[in-house]
């Protein structure tokens, strides 16, 4: 069965303190790993889709990358507004998605 | 550019009876994907239609159904409502796969 655990679960971070959010998956035939953020009362926001490995992407402070095993998020520079949680998602060959539980990201002015 | 319409946002029921959600998806949108959403479970995935088939199926009992109409908006229906199926119920519309938008969800709650 294919899983996607993320983790921390929770982070706080000051303005400015740089950090990396990680999605660990096993799949059987990964078409695509996808990144979201939700904010409190809504429903997710499409951010990023990864291929293959050694993949990156970029929107302003954040930053995708994909590796066999794992993705990670990185926060560059984070800003109060940054504060939502990162929900990261793989599809597998039958083209279901699997959703992680999150990582809720709190950054403090 | 409208989004994903969900209604109704929120909703009480009582055990036992049905309720029936709706979503219009983004314009030219045919793919119409929906989840449920707890605290424990997180995001689970119900279903998904493509032109008024449904594609795939996630690991829900019977009494969690779906369907499209041919303008694209889709409908679900949980029968025999029992607590546990409070949760927040989200229907998200797609042109590529993955590449999921979102509406605000239906927020269910089963007394």
């Amino acid at each position: 069965e294919d899983q996607v655990t993320q983790s921390p679960e929770a982070l706080r971070l000051q303005e400015g303190e740089s950090s990396s959010l990680n999605c660990s998956y096993t799949v059987s035939g990964l078409r695509g790993l996808f990144w979201y953020r939700q904010d409190p009362g809504k429903g997710p926001e499409f951010l990023f889709t990864l291929y293959s490995a050694g993949e990156e992407k970029e929107k302003e402070r954040l930053k995708a990358t994909l590796t066999k095993k794992e993705s990670f998020l990185h926060i560059t520079a984070p800003k109060p507004e940054d504060s939502a949680t990162y929900l990261c998602a793989v599809q597998a060959g039958d083209y279901k998605l699997s959703f992680g539980a999150g990582t809720t990201v709190t950054v403090r002015a | 550019k409208a989004g994903v319409t969900q209604t109704p946002r929120y909703l009480i029921k009582t055990r036992g009876q049905q309720v029936t959600l709706s979503c219009s998806p983004i314009s030219g949108h045919r793919s119409v994907s929906w989840y449920q959403q707890t605290p424990g479970q997180g995001l689970q995935f119900l279903f998904e239609y493509f032109s008024e088939t449904q594609r795939n199926k996630g690991n829900f009992p019977g009494r969690f159904s779906g369907r499209q109409f041919s303008n694209s908006r889709s409908e679900m229906n949980v029968s025999t409502l029992e607590l546990g199926d409070s949760a927040l119920y989200l229907c998200a519309s797609s042109l590529k796969a993955g590449e999921l938008f979102f509406g605000e969800g239906s927020r269910l709650t089963v007394l």
